[in-house]
């Protein structure tokens, strides 16, 4: 398995443009998890989905901040319109969980993201 | 609100110079403590899973043990291989909350 692919892999934009991230998870995985990391605030869960339905999108940030998992092997997360303010690297990560939390996750390489 | 905390922020070691990282957390109804490994520029990679204290796990030059309010990574003679950050997150359900981490250096 390639494990967890999530592009681009770096991406710099301009304040106020359109920012998609994608990601595809493992085959078979049931969950995914959307985090942005910074230097300030460490790893944060920004929302998940099971089964491709949104379950927690509680750690969104703002309204500018949307996502999607149309089916069972993507899902997209939208900057919109962006701000210098939103610069950090944004992983995915995706698992399969039978009745516990049984093992960790799987997280992506990550996207890199710089506004300026 | 569930929290987690490292211990300490940055550790510096001698090749062969056994040590441990602290991960304290608050969390109701722990589900299971995690240790993940992150290397510059990559996603955290996972180390081991701990659900009850008491409970240790062990792979190569790590351990990990786990207390009820408390978890600990020991490193044993470590390489400077090991030289990564170490994240510790606990998980109330499918939601981790994870620590700062701890940036580990091993000197040859």
């Amino acid at each position: 398995d390639a494990g967890v692919i999530q592009s681009p892999r770096h991406e710099v934009t301009e304040m106020g443009q359109e920012v998609t991230l994608r990601c595809k998870p493992i085959s078979g995985h049931d969950y995914l998890f959307w985090y942005r990391q910074t230097m300030m605030r460490g790893l944060e869960l920004l929302i998940y989905f099971n089964n491709n339905v949104p379950i927690d999108d509680s750690g969104m940030p703002e309204d500018r901040f949307s996502a999607k998992m149309p089916n069972a092997s993507f899902s997209t997360l939208k900057i919109q319109p962006s701000e210098p303010r939103d610069s950090a690297v944004y992983f995915c990560a995706s698992g399969h969980i039978l009745q516990e939390p049984n093992y960790g996750y799987t997280f992506g390489s990550g996207t890199r993201l710089t506004v300026v | 609100e569930d929290q987690v905390t490292q211990s300490p922020e940055a550790l510096r070691l001698q090749e062969g110079e056994s040590s441990s990282l602290n991960c304290s957390y608050t969390v109701s109804g722990l589900r299971g403590l995690f240790w993940y490994r992150q290397d510059p520029g990559k996603g955290p990679e996972f180390l081991f899973t701990l659900y009850s204290a008491g409970e240790e796990k062990e792979k190569e030059r790590l351990k990990a043990t786990l207390t009820k309010k408390e978890s600990f990574l020991h490193i044993t003679a470590p390489k400077p291989e090991d030289s990564a950050t170490y994240l510790c997150a606990a998980s109330s359900g499918q939601n981790f909350v994870f620590g700062p981490g701890t940036r580990l250096s091993v000197l040859p």
